[in-house]
């Protein structure tokens, strides 16, 4: 079935870097484009990034943009998301999330499980 | 950027009753625009798109109407486990793409 497994969350000092990956399964991940959602703790939904299904065009919230980075190898049907420079306000549960068939044009309709990322001293 | 800005909170329902959500973008959407649901500890799930067609496997009881900036998301009869958060999402003019902050369905 098509599922999307996050990874790579976890406990980071103000200031430092992770390295989230998103592998997806059961559907051709090659062709689709392919987002980062996060939620704070007790807050909504916070779009972070996307990445079109070739590479070829990324954007990025105004939060992020500079800090982190989105890439995506479709050799391992994987997603990443770089994140450094992190601070408190980054603390979230990030998602990735499948966006449109060939089209970075549309809504978000398989979303992974999520992982943790706790910025603290 | 568009603010999408979702009414009520936190909507109080009996089992059983129909629950009637809100959803507003600051400019107009056309009808580019989703629902999700999101129970306690789960990730979201796709509901509506298109701002009225249903999202595969989800039961007919959900509906979505509205066009331009003025939307909803109708449950008809409320079952336990429908209680949970709603967004709306707009992906018309992005980036980025913008979330509302979420209406809270509880038992009455």
């Amino acid at each position: 079935q098509v599922q999307l497994v996050e990874s790579g969350g976890g406990a980071v000092q103000p200031g430092g870097s992770l390295r989230l990956s998103c592998a997806a399964s059961g559907f051709t991940f090659s062709r689709y484009c392919m987002h980062w959602v996060r939620q704070a703790p007790g807050k909504g939904l916070e779009w972070v990034a996307v990445m079109s299904f070739d590479g070829s065009n990324k954007f990025y919230a105004d939060s992020v943009k500079g800090r982190f980075t989105i890439s995506r190898d479709n050799s391992k049907n994987t997603l990443y998301l770089q994140m450094n420079s992190l601070s408190a306000e980054d603390t979230a549960v990030y998602y990735c999330a499948r966006g449109r068939y060939y089209d970075l044009f549309g809504y978000m309709d398989v979303w992974g499980k999520g992982t943790t990322v706790t910025v603290s001293s | 950027e568009i603010v999408m800005t979702q009414s009520p909170a936190t909507l109080s329902v009996s089992p059983g009753e129909r629950a009637t959500l809100s959803c507003r973008a600051s400019q107009n959407i056309g009808s580019n625009l989703a629902w999700y649901q999101q129970r306690p500890g789960q990730a979201p799930r796709l509901l509506i798109y298109r701002a009225s067609t249903r999202a595969t496997g989800i039961p007919a009881r959900f509906s979505g109407s509205g066009s331009g900036t003025d939307f909803a998301l109708t449950i008809s009869s409320l079952q336990s486990e429908d209680f949970a958060i709603y967004y709306c999402e707009q992906y018309d003019n992005w980036p980025p793409w913008t979330f509302g902050l979420g209406t809270r369905v509880e038992v009455k």
